[in-house]
């Protein structure tokens, strides 16, 4: 099956620093990818979705200055968190959908931020 | 506008018992309806969909869920559940087939007691 996998799977920073994040189609050819944010007992709230090649699209409310998203090949998006804050803290999961645009989203693993 | 709502943030059940998770959603236009699976330390995992053919949509693992529009609701069920079932599962709704914008659900904590 489809593999999507990201890194680190936790991270800690401290207040005012920038932390990348990776998402990695690992055995297909993601031409879209997406950004989702969760909040310990909430939904996942998406964030942006990125073609490659491209800008991403953000959605209402999400700073894209802050959320810096690149997707750069068809099998690697990173977002980067710039100068974190304590509220920046969350678990942040991606998908990847392949080149059939009826794909199903693949989702990975997802990655603890902790900004302290 | 689109959203799903998930009754009960933590479902027990005994092994072998059936298990009934709720989904209840509200959606502008004709929905595609999902049910995802997140293991601990993992990605989430398609279970079934529902995308305006049969009404009763069977997925994976021997789970099963029913559209049924008169409720806007489309609950998850498996009639004997196993240890291995223990798990968070998601509900969510999409305005389209190729899945662009998921809204989720709050999820469903599923435990199995042997």
């Amino acid at each position: 099956g489809a593999v999507v996998s990201q890194h680190p799977s936790r991270v800690i920073c401290k207040s005012g620093t920038s932390v990348k994040i990776e998402c990695r189609s690992l055995d297909f050819q993601a031409t879209t990818m997406f950004w989702y944010r969760q909040f310990p007992k909430q939904s996942l709230m998406l964030m942006a979705t990125s073609n490659e090649g491209s800008k991403a699209t953000y959605e209402q409310g999400v700073e894209k200055d802050k959320f810096l998203i690149n997707h750069a090949s068809l099998t690697l998006s990173t977002l980067t968190v710039t100068s974190a804050h304590p509220e920046d803290s969350s678990f942040y999961i991606c998908s990847a959908r392949g080149l059939r645009g009826r794909d199903e989203q693949y989702f990975g693993p997802g990655t603890r931020l902790t900004v302290t | 506008a689109q959203s799903v709502t998930q009754l009960g943030s933590h479902v027990s059940v005994s092994e072998g018992a059936l298990v009934l998770l709720r989904c209840n959603y509200s959606s502008s236009v004709p929905p595609y309806l999902f049910w995802y699976v997140q293991y601990p330390n993992q990605g989430l995992q398609l279970l079934l969909k529902y995308t305006s053919a049969a009404t009763l949509v069977k997925g994976i693992n021997g789970f099963e869920a029913e559209f049924k529009k008169s409720e806007t609701s489309f609950h998850l069920t498996k009639p004997s559940a196993h240890m291995s079932d223990a798990a968070e599962y998601f509900c969510a709704v999409s305005a389209t087939y190729n899945t662009d914008k998921l809204i989720f659900g709050t999820g469903t904590r599923l435990q199995v007691f042997p």
